[in-house]
């Protein structure tokens, strides 16, 4: 199957600080990206959806200044956690979608993100 | 506003056993169902899909049923085992967006 590898797997950062997070689409395409979020025991929260060569659209409650989402390339999309506070604390999570049909959605393996 | 319900309280089972999760929805009208599984800390792995034309549909010791009338999915993982511990997502679909349920809790006993 299609494969997308996220980078880095966890970080830790100070409050006030940015961190950016990559994700791949390693063998495939993909020109629509999806950003989730998730808490503990919670489900996956869709915050935006990244558009290569366009703006993301974001979610609604989402702050788009807060959560900055680059796709400037077709196996490429960052995330970027901007003045990151302790409750942005979370499991960051991108899938892209199968390249042959809108169907099957392929995950990346995840960021955990602690802010201190 | 769509929702969608998965079993909060965790399912413990015995090797060997059939576990059965379930999905309900509500204000929604998916196109096709899918069912992933989702381990500690890492993203979810697609397991089967099933569209809104299908009744059943099955892969190895999977089985995944829609019902469209009831709005609810059932997902069967017979003859199980230890390694099929893990967190089950049920995930709605019906343009572009993929809308998740909140996951139960599988723990296989040996």
């Amino acid at each position: 199957g299609a494969v997308v590898s996220q980078h880095p797997s966890w970080v830790i950062c100070k409050s006030g600080t940015s961190v950016k997070i990559e994700c791949r689409s390693l063998d495939f395409q993909a020109t629509t990206m999806f950003w989730y979020r998730q808490f503990p025991k919670q489900s996956l929260m869709l915050m935006a959806t990244s558009n290569e060569g366009s703006k993301a659209t974001y979610e609604q409650g989402v702050e788009k200044d807060k959560f900055l989402i680059n796709h400037a390339s077709l196996t490429l999309s960052t995330l970027t956690v901007t003045s990151a506070h302790p409750e942005d604390s979370s499991f960051y999570i991108c899938s892209a979608r199968a390249p042959r049909g809108n169907t099957e959605a392929f995950f990346g393996q995840g960021t955990r993100l602690t802010v201190v | 506003s769509q929702k969608i319900e998965q079993n909060s309280e965790a399912l413990n089972i015995q090797e060997g056993k059939t576990a059965t999760l379930t999905c309900n929805y509500t204000n929604y009208s998916p196109a096709y169902l899918q069912w992933y599984r989702q381990d500690p800390g890492r993203g979810p792995v697609f397991l089967l899909l099933i569209r809104e034309n299908e009744k059943e549909k099955r892969k190895e010791r999977l089985k995944v049923t829609f019902d469209t009338t009831l709005k609810q999915s059932l997902f069967h993982i017979t003859a199980s085992q230890p390694a099929d511990s893990a967190t089950y997502l049920c995930a709605l679909a019906g343009g572009f967006k993929t809308i998740f349920g909140a996951g139960t809790r599988l723990f296989v006993k040996a």
